[in-house]
């Protein structure tokens, strides 16, 4: 199975900062990679896939990036609607797995 | 108005069979595939499983023999059938729809199970 890394596991930040959450593949997923919003006691909601890709209704202050085994999920302007777990996804073989959550939280 | 809503038993009593329904409405069966996870409390998701929209399925390994997962196209349900559950089974499952970017791209709410006797 492919292993998902997140870092870090938990993020405070401040309003209005940028922050970064980072997504280690144990091998190549061709960017077949997707990322998850969780609110706080709601379902994940999807945000991007391949990589790079907004999906629809999604704030343009949220992107993504990456190749091979790294990937990132950038939030520009943090906004308390943030508050968030961050899921990310390969969906590049079978099992998909998930990495293991990054907590975002306001400083 | 896609939705997905996750129903079933909040208990089952260990080393018994789950029996989960997801009632999805606004899409087809025919048209999408539905995803099986699940999280254990404070913890990550875990893919179960896919029922794709031509009726064929896909298992995680880890769960493969203890897994069944089926559909009634005319009602618009999929069902989730696990059967030995164990406390470690305790968790929210969630069916979400299998979008056309190979992603999960529609979420039912969630319906809690817990194993205990």
């Amino acid at each position: 199975d492919i292993q998902m890394t997140q870092s870090p596991a938990s993020l405070s930040a401040s309003l209005g900062e940028t922050v970064t959450i980072e997504c280690l593949a144990s091998e190549d997923i061709y960017s077949n990679l997707a990322w998850y919003q969780q609110k706080p006691g709601k379902s994940p909601q999807l945000l991007i896939y391949y990589a790079n890709s907004l999906n629809d209704g999604v704030p343009s202050r949220f992107s993504g990036s990456g190749s091979g085994t790294q990937y990132s999920l950038k939030i520009n302007s943090l906004q308390s609607e943030d508050v968030s777990i961050y899921f990310c996804q390969q969906n590049y073989d079978s099992p998909r797995t998930f990495g293991g959550g990054t907590k975002l939280e306001l400083k | 108005q896609v939705q997905l809503k996750e129903s079933g038993p909040g208990l089952v009593q260990p080393s018994e069979t789950l029996s989960l329904t997801c009632t999805v409405s606004g899409f087809s069966l025919t048209s999408y595939g539905v995803n099986w996870v699940r999280q254990p409390p404070g913890k990550g998701l875990e893919w179960m499983g896919t029922i794709w929209n031509d009726g064929s399925t896909d298992y995680n390994s880890a769960l493969k023999s203890r897994l069944s997962i089926s559909r009634d196209t005319s009602k618009s349900q999929v069902f989730l059938k696990m059967n030995s559950l164990q406390t470690e089974d305790t968790a929210i499952y969630l069916c979400a729809r299998e979008g056309g970017d190979d992603v999960m791209d529609a979420w039912g709410q969630g319906a809690s199970v817990t194993v205990s006797s």
